[in-house]
């Protein structure tokens, strides 16, 4: 059974701060991505890593950067939150690309973590 | 670029009644499609995949390339199917290989 956990449900933040979210899956995924979910937007892809200090830009990568330094662990950095960076964050992953469709094209979510910046 | 609608927001039906959530799409090839579905409080979790050709919890859904559509269906709604629901279109080519596209979310409420 896949696990991706987030560490934190939920997060407060003030405006101008600079804000980590951490995700920290254990099947040895290569792929992982970061989403945002808005009502009204669906997800919205921000960054995503195909493998160890990979990174390539989603949809809405600005004001938002990441690192993964280690296969297990992706982290979405704010570098100075926002209120417009209020929203609900997914972090999900994915096994390894493989040719033409099948079980590797699905992704696995966490539990999301809810930001709020004041 | 490929591209994932979903028109209706909000969808309300009864207990026992049929239910249809539309999802339309646009893609340069041969599109492999998902639903995904977030219980209130649960992540978000597949629901079903075109290429299975399965049925899950009453659930199913067939492509159609005629009309770019990939509509899920319950012939019998269930209280227990209120959700959120998302449609999702996998890049399958070049450097986005993998990347979902994602509609923007359908609310599917079922009243007793």
């Amino acid at each position: 059974d896949v696990k991706v956990t987030q560490s934190s449900r939920y997060l407060v933040k003030r405006t101008g701060e600079k804000v980590f979210l951490e995700c920290v899956q254990d099947m040895d995924h290569e792929n992982m991505f970061w989403y945002r979910q808005d009502p009204g937007l669906g997800l919205r892809l921000i960054y995503f890593s195909y493998d160890v200090k990979m990174k390539e830009k989603g949809d809405i990568p600005e004001g938002y950067s990441v690192s993964r330094e280690k296969k297990e662990r992706f982290s979405l950095i704010l570098e100075s939150a926002s209120t417009n960076q209020t929203s609900m964050y997914l972090c999900a992953t994915r096994d390894s690309p493989g040719g033409g469709y099948g079980a590797k094209n699905i992704q696995y979510f966490g539990a999301g973590t809810r930001l709020s910046v004041l | 670029a490929q591209r994932v609608t979903q028109p209706e927001k909000l969808l309300s039906v009864f207990k026992g009644a049929p239910v249809e959530l539309k999802c339309n799409y646009s893609y340069s090839g041969s599109p492999e499609l998902f639903w995904y579905v977030q219980y209130s409080r649960q992540r978000l979790q597949l629901l079903l995949r075109h290429i299975s050709r399965e049925s899950i919890k009453g659930f199913t859904a067939d492509l159609n390339k005629g009309e770019t559509s990939f509509h899920l269906k319950k012939p019998f709604a269930q209280e227990e199917d209120s959700a959120m629901y998302y449609c999702a279109l996998p890049s399958l080519q070049g450097t986005s290989y993998g990347k979902l596209t994602f509609g923007q979310g359908t609310i599917l409420t079922v009243h007793p």
